[in-house]
C-alpha cells in the first residue's frame, strides 16, 4: 500500500543545530504533509506541499518535494529542546485517506 | 476550546469485553477518521466518515464498528476485545478528504 517511509528513524542533535528528515513514498500524490507528535499527544499538522511545488517555508521549517524521486525532506533550522518530538510525513492517493509513514524521532538536547 | 476531543483518555479492560470510545469535533469539518497507532508508532487508517457516510473501511476486523450520530461525532465500538487490540486510537477530522487533519489526544487502550 502507498506509504511514506521516513529516514532516519531516530535523530539526536544539540540545540541550535539543524535537523533534516527525509520521506520517501511509492506512488503519485496530490500533496504531501508533515506532522509533529509530542509524547502522549495527538499529531499536529505542520505544513502541506502540493505536487506542483518544490519548496515551502513556514517559520523555521523548510520542506522540499522531489516528485521525480518520490521524496520529501523536512528541515528544522536552529533546533530547540521544544522541537523534541516524532515527525511524520503523510501522503494522499486516489480513494484513500492520508497514509502516514513510520516517523522520525527527534531528540534535541540543551 | 478543544477542537477534537475524545474520551476516555485511558481504557483498561479484559479480553472479551465490549468497549466504546467517543469523539467530538467542534471545527465544523465534514470528514472524521479513526486511526490506530501501535507500539512502534505506526499509524493505520481504520475508518473515515464524510457527512455520516462511511467512505473508507480498511481491512479491520468487523469487531470494530464506527458510529456517527451526527457530523460532529464519530464513535468507535469494539466488540470481543483481544490482546492485539491494545494500542492508541486517534480520532481526527478534516475539512475535506485530503485537507490537513486535526487530531484528538488519543485513547490508550490496554487489553489484559
Amino acid at each position: 500500500s502507498q506509504q511514506g517511509e521516513e529516514d532516519p528513524q531516530a535523530l539526536s542533535i544539540q540545540e541550535g543545530e539543524n535537523a533534516t528528515m527525509n520521506c520517501s513514498y511509492k506512488t503519485s500524490i496530490n500533496n504531501l504533509q508533515w506532522y509533529r507528535q509530542n509524547s502522549g499527544r495527538g499529531l499536529v499538522h505542520l505544513i502541506l506541499i502540493r505536487s506542483n511545488e518544490r519548496e515551502k517555508h513556514s517559520g523555521r521549517l523548510r520542506v522540499t518535494l522531489d516528485t521525480s524521486k518520490k521524496s520529501s525532506s523536512l528541515l528544522i533550522t536552529a533546533s530547540r529542546a521544544a522541537d523534541t518530538a516524532s515527525y511524520f510525513c503523510a501522503t494522499d492517493g486516489a480513494g484513500t485517506a492520508l497514509i502516514f509513514g513510520k516517523g522520525t524521532t527527534l531528540s534535541v538536547s540543551s | 476550546d478543544t477542537a477534537v476531543s475524545q474520551t476516555p483518555k485511558y481504557l483498561v479492560t479484559q479480553m472479551g469485553n465490549d468497549k466504546s470510545i467517543k469523539c467530538e469535533q467542534n471545527l465544523g469539518h465534514d470528514t472524521m477518521y479513526w486511526y490506530k497507532q501501535d507500539s512502534k508508532k505506526f499509524l493505520k487508517i481504520m475508518f473515515s466518515y464524510n457527512n455520516k457516510e462511511l467512505i473508507i473501511n480498511e481491512t479491520v476486523p468487523n469487531r470494530f464498528s464506527p458510529k456517527s450520530p451526527d457530523k460532529a461525532h464519530l464513535n468507535l465500538h469494539i466488540n470481543s476485545l483481544e490482546l492485539g487490540d491494545s494500542a492508541v486510537y486517534f480520532c481526527a477530522s478534516s475539512q475535506a478528504r485530503y485537507s490537513p487533519l486535526h487530531f484528538g489526544n488519543g485513547t490508550r487502550l490496554t487489553v489484559t
